[in-house]
């Protein structure tokens, strides 16, 4: 029930191609969805969050679709570049479940 | 505002030594998260403070894990006696609500218990 998984584990695009990360959710009360982007020897920083109430939202050339029926969400980066190449941790979280919960990570490179 | 400030950035530890990681959160932010994070186990989320007093420490993994929030711009993670497994990066993180707003994270301190 407090499980993200969180697919794929690393992922290689080539520049200009669309990068697409996916995480599932099991628990229906979390009630926000952050994507983190984390550079080597740094903190994860907040990349682009989502609330269930819309099914997609684009910020740039990140956006994050949404589907509460199907208790999953994906970020997409398009026209990916090699400064997007980081690790991408999806998240799920909420006031009424208590609870922040990282996916496993994944690690994107972006070939120029 | 400078953001999160951890120290030591680096710690290299023999097993048994006690270890304390420091952290300064974003003046202003009622919420303090204290993150371990390892290959293995990804970005886990050990314990979380509110106004200084400690909300959360399900995830705080054994009583050789400690921390406290002496004031609103300082925390402390202990851990005593220290073991190999805990070698891992400690992310500090702070927000103004706890679990719908942006979470700022600290650069981390890595630890390394020989």
């Amino acid at each position: 029930q407090q499980q993200v998984k969180q697919s794929p584990q690393s992922l290689i695009v080539q520049k200009g191609g669309i990068s697409i990360i996916n995480c599932a959710y099991e628990n229906t009360a979390f009630d926000y969805f952050p994507w983190y982007q984390q550079f080597p020897g740094k903190g994860p920083a907040l990349l682009i969050a989502i609330r269930p109430d819309v099914s997609e939202k684009k910020e740039g050339r990140f956006t994050i679709s949404f589907n509460k029926s199907a208790k999953q969400f994906s970020l997409h980066i398009m026209d990916s570049q090699p400064g997007d190449s980081a690790t991408y941790f999806c998240a799920a979280s909420g006031s009424s479940a208590s609870k922040i919960i990282f996916g496993s990570g994944t690690r994107l490179s972006i070939r120029p | 505002d400078a953001g999160v400030i951890q120290s030591p950035r680096h710690e290299v530890t023999e097993m048994g030594q006690e270890v304390t990681l420091r952290c300064k959160p974003i003046s202003g932010h009622d919420y303090l998260f204290w993150y371990r994070q390892t290959m293995m186990r990804g970005l886990e989320l050990l314990i979380y403070f509110n106004n200084n007093v400690p909300i959360d420490d399900s995830g705080m993994p054994e009583d050789r894990f400690s921390a406290k929030m002496p004031n609103a711009s300082f925390s402390t993670l202990k851990i005593q006696p220290s073991e190999p497994r805990d070698s891992a990066v400690y992310f500090c993180a702070s927000s103004l609500i706890p679990y719908t707003d942006t979470q700022y994270f600290g650069p981390g301190t890595r630890l390394t218990v020989l």
